[in-house]
């Protein structure tokens, strides 16, 4: 059963400290995505690729967070320096645009900044 | 600026009956609208879509209505079971414009057996 694998589940770490998520996309899917989920904004958009381009990140904050994919089997986000206020359950999703059965996500990692 | 919105951040039925969750839009762009099924500790799992070019769709028990001219779409489970108490989201996409998903913030739907 094919699945969208996120490293860590957990993460707490001390505001300043650099956070590194990661995601594995579904084989074969071309387009991937960053949510984040929070109690007062649900799940917002971060970023999205297409066949490992970006295409929009106008979600995030420019300032300290970063979305890459160095190859089409990984995705990383990154968040430096980290704030309390980043502190949501981040999920990554992806999909076959041209197929269009929609997104699967990942089980997302908790992040804590305190 | 919320483009979809679904306004009833719980709702709570008896088990056998209808559960119907609501969603409303403001993007006319909107062509394809999906719902996904969320469970704690868990990520958004997909449940059902339809496209704008349809107003019904079914899939056993779950049933999505698209009402074009109000914007609006409403998810029906009947009967209800304990198993569907999860947090819905309503989401929707542009096929031919960007195809990301927009979501909204979720109902909680808790099903009292």
């Amino acid at each position: 059963d094919a699945r969208v694998t996120q490293t860590p589940r957990h993460k707490v770490t001390e505001m300043g400290q650099e956070v590194t998520m990661r995601c594995q996309p579904i084989l074969g899917h071309n387009t991937v995505f960053w949510y984040r989920q929070t109690m007062m904004q649900g799940l917002e958009l971060l970023a999205y690729f297409r066949n490992r381009a970006p295409l929009d990140d106008s979600g995030m904050p420019k300032d300290r967070f970063s979305a890459e994919m160095p190859d089409a089997t990984l995705a990383t986000l990154k968040i430096q320096p980290s704030e309390p206020r980043d502190s949501a359950v981040y999920f990554c999703a992806s999909g076959l645009v041209d197929l269009f059965e929609g997104y699967t996500f990942g089980s997302g990692t908790r992040l804590t900044v305190v | 600026d919320q483009q979809v919105k679904q306004n009833s951040p719980s709702l709570s039925v008896q088990e056998g009956r209808i559960s119907i969750l609501n969603c409303d839009y403001t993007n006319s762009m909107f062509d394809y609208f999906l719902w996904y099924k969320k469970y704690p500790a868990e990520g958004p799992t997909f449940l059902i879509s339809i496209s704008s070019i349809k107003d019904k769709n079914e899939d056993g028990r779950f049933t999505v209505f698209l009402n074009k001219s109000a914007k609006h779409l409403s998810l029906h489970i009947v009967p209800s079971q304990p198993g569907d108490s999860a947090v819905y989201f309503c989401a929707a996409m542009s096929q031919g414009g960007s195809e990301k998903l927009v979501f909204g913030k979720g109902t909680k739907l808790t099903v009292n057996p």
